[in-house]
């Protein structure tokens, strides 16, 4: 079956742009993780949905970082004024049910801030 | 807060038998997962401890001594597709508690050698 989507894979834009990054996870999972990975390093906790609530936004940097899960399916990350230190590997991840311990990783957007 | 700590890099060579160590401090601790990740890949489930003692699939195994804060991988007959990053990552309680939070390691990088 398909795994976790992720759109775009890559996205440049200039500083003080807002980017919206999309997270389409495994059909059915309930639940739904955002990472940052930096290079060389592992993810990073950002926030997660159990279907549309959001359960814990504790990672995120800052308020300019935001993220949505309406229907409780798709995601969007949203980060607003991007800054050059916002660039970085996102990456989404879902997971069947709420506190099952395997977590199925998507691609990634590599976002690019100039 | 949470943190793990493991070796950066680990050179073997093809065939033989290493092991990824890896050391954390969290409250509320639920259990230790490992992610493999290739260049430019995503981060793929391995294996998961919650209580103490060794799991095995197939060539690998994980360990887990949750007195000791301590756990490690291990990897038998080594090939060389085996090289790859490997992410220990502890699951603990977060914020709403449920254990749906993954706090990763920063990773050791594993290189397989004919």
């Amino acid at each position: 079956g398909a795994g976790v989507s992720q759109s775009p894979r890559y996205k440049v834009t200039k500083r003080g742009q807002d980017v919206a990054l999309r997270c389409d996870p495994i059909s059915g999972h309930v639940s739904l993780y955002w990472y940052r990975q930096a290079l060389g390093q592992g993810p990073e906790f950002l926030t997660y949905f159990n279907y549309e609530a959001q359960q814990d936004k504790s990672g995120l940097p800052n308020d300019r970082f935001s993220a949505e899960r309406p229907e409780g399916s798709i995601s969007t990350l949203t980060i607003q004024r991007t800054e050059q230190r916002d660039s970085a590997m996102y990456r989404c991840a879902s997971s069947p049910q709420q506190g099952a311990y395997e977590q199925y990783f998507g691609p990634g957007t590599r976002l690019t801030v100039t | 807060g949470q943190s793990l700590e493991q070796p950066s890099e680990v050179t073997a060579v093809e065939g033989a038998i290493v092991q990824i160590n890896c050391t954390y401090q969290t409250s509320g601790f639920y259990g230790l997962s490992w992610y493999q990740q290739h260049d430019g890949g995503a981060p793929t489930f391995l294996s998961y401890n919650a209580l103490d003692g060794l799991e095995e699939t197939g060539r690998f195994s994980s360990f887990l001594s949750r007195s000791d804060s301590y756990g490690y991988l291990l990897l038998q007959e080594l090939q060389m597709k085996d090289s790859a990053s490997y992410f220990c990552a502890v699951r603990d309680a977060g914020l709403t508690g449920g254990g749906n939070k993954l706090t990763f390691g920063t990773g050791t990088q594993l290189k397989v050698e004919l």
